[in-house]
């Protein structure tokens, strides 16, 4: 069964520590896709970033940086410089793909609230 | 502005009684999902349709219902069968391009049951 495992359920930081966000996730497809998504105090998923199975390269984008390993099954996001408006709950997903290989489902984990403290 | 509608953001009802949530998306997307958030808890797939008059139903359909009429438009009706309708609910959207898989999200509806 595909799951996705995010155990830290809650982090605390100080304004401008860096902060890893980890990801665990389980599936036998050969093909998929991983997610990460925040979600700030109004409730609107914001889709972060997309990254499929074939491309382990990690990524950099401005104080994001995403490091995905299929050797340890991990997708890890991490927050360089962190600062208040960054405060959220942060989902990682899992794909599931269906009809003509396009995803159906997206299967979530529970998601880590990341309060940055001024 | 592309994006996706979702109203009211907040709905309070009665025990018993059915309720529809609106979602209409203006992004040319072929695929519409519900999905249900409780707290402290990830989200859960409702219903989710890739064509127009056609859905399937996800994790936890039981209780609900859907149409899809328009390809902008996936309305879920939260019917006095489902025992615990208390959540917040999220419509998304995605393309069934390959390579373009993310879903996007509106901005949810907090319904309260009484």
């Amino acid at each position: 069964a595909q799951k996705v495992t995010q155990a830290q359920t809650e982090i605390s930081v100080v304004e401008k520590e860096d902060v890893t966000l980890d990801c665990v996730y389980e599936t036998r497809d050969t093909t998929y896709y991983l997610f990460w998504y925040k979600q700030p105090p109004s409730g609107e998923l914001v889709f972060l970033i997309r990254r499929n199975s074939f491309d382990e390269q990690n990524e950099i984008s401005g104080r994001y940086s995403w490091n995905f390993q299929k050797s340890t099954s991990s997708f890890n996001f991490t927050i360089t410089a962190s600062q208040v408006v960054d405060s959220a709950v942060y989902f990682c997903a899992l794909s599931e793909l269906g009809y003509g290989g396009a995803t159906n489902k997206l299967i979530f984990g529970t998601g880590t609230l990341l309060a940055v403290q001024p | 502005d592309g994006g996706i509608t979702q109203s009211p953001k907040y709905l309070f009802r009665k025990e018993g009684q059915n309720v529809t949530l609106s979602c209409e998306q203006n992004l040319n997307h072929d695929a519409m999902y519900w999905y249900r958030q409780d707290p402290g808890q990830g989200l859960r797939l409702i219903y989710y349709s890739q064509i127009v008059n056609d859905f399937q139903k996800g994790d936890i359909a039981e209780g609900y219902s859907v149409s899809r009429e328009k390809k902008e438009s996936f309305p879920l009706t939260v019917t006095s069968a489902q025992k615990n309708p208390t959540a917040f609910y999220l419509c998304a959207s995605s393309s069934l391009l390959v390579g373009a898989y993310e879903q996007y999200f509106g901005p949810g509806t907090r319904l309260t049951v009484t």
